[in-house]
């Protein structure tokens, strides 16, 4: 199992720029989750989805930001245009089907938006 | 409203110390379901541990234990004979009410472990 799979790690944008992450969830996990991470406001959720349908966007921040899940095997956030305060640590988990079973977590991409 | 609270930001102890990470949760439901992450310098988030509600049974896991408290809503994690390998930011979190298709997780702030050679 290659657990999740997020790309890039590390991404260095000019504000302005459009910034795609990707994530691929482990197969079978049929919840997927988007967290940003930053030293001021810790672990924020900011969208999640069930067998690729959205379930919850109330953490994407703005219209800036958007996310897709077009099969079960990819998801994609967008930021588009990015600006400095976006930089942090964006996380995707994946998890199976009751809570239960907590989440699992990518390696993260490290958006700086200089 | 639910809520976890890692009172301690910061904590620093020298190799072989046990040392204890307190977790205090709030929740009005009676199903509901708590975990610990571990955060190391390399970023990554690890999921340690899971408990349900109904189980107040402490865990041991090698060096790792937890010892889950209904009565005062705690959900505590000890380290035994700490190691440099320990170092890291650990996450407490909670989920939120189990309906539909909700899996949201609360999470705490955080508290980050230095252990010190």
């Amino acid at each position: 199992d290659a657990g999740v799979i997020q790309s890039p790690r590390h991404e260095v944008t000019e504000m302005g720029q459009e910034v795609t992450l990707r994530c691929k969830p482990i197969s079978g996990h049929d919840y997927l989750f988007w967290y940003r991470q930053t030293m001021m406001r810790g672990l924020e959720l900011l969208i999640y989805f069930n067998n690729n349908v959205p379930i919850d966007d109330s953490g994407m921040p703005e219209d800036r930001f958007s996310a897709k899940m077009p099969n079960a095997s990819f998801s994609t956030l967008k930021i588009q245009p990015s600006e400095p305060r976006d930089s942090a640590v964006y996380f995707c988990a994946s998890s199976f089907g009751t809570v239960s079973y907590g989440y699992t977590f990518g390696s993260g991409t490290r958006l700086t938006v200089v | 409203a639910q809520k976890v609270t890692q009172a301690q930001t910061e904590i620093s102890v020298v190799e072989k110390e046990d040392v204890t990470l307190d977790c205090v949760y709030e929740t009005r439901d009676t199903t509901y379901y708590l975990f610990w992450y571990k955060q190391p310098p390399s970023g990554e988030l690890v999921f340690l541990i899971r408990r349900n509600s109904f189980d107040e049974q402490n865990e041991i896991s090698g060096r790792y234990s937890w010892n889950f408290q209904k009565s005062t809503s705690s959900f505590n994690f000890t380290i035994t004979a700490s190691q440099v390998v320990d170092s890291a930011v650990y996450f407490c979190a909670l989920s939120e009410a189990l309906t539909g298709n909700n899996r949201k997780l609360i999470w705490g702030l955080g508290t980050s472990l230095a252990v010190n050679p």
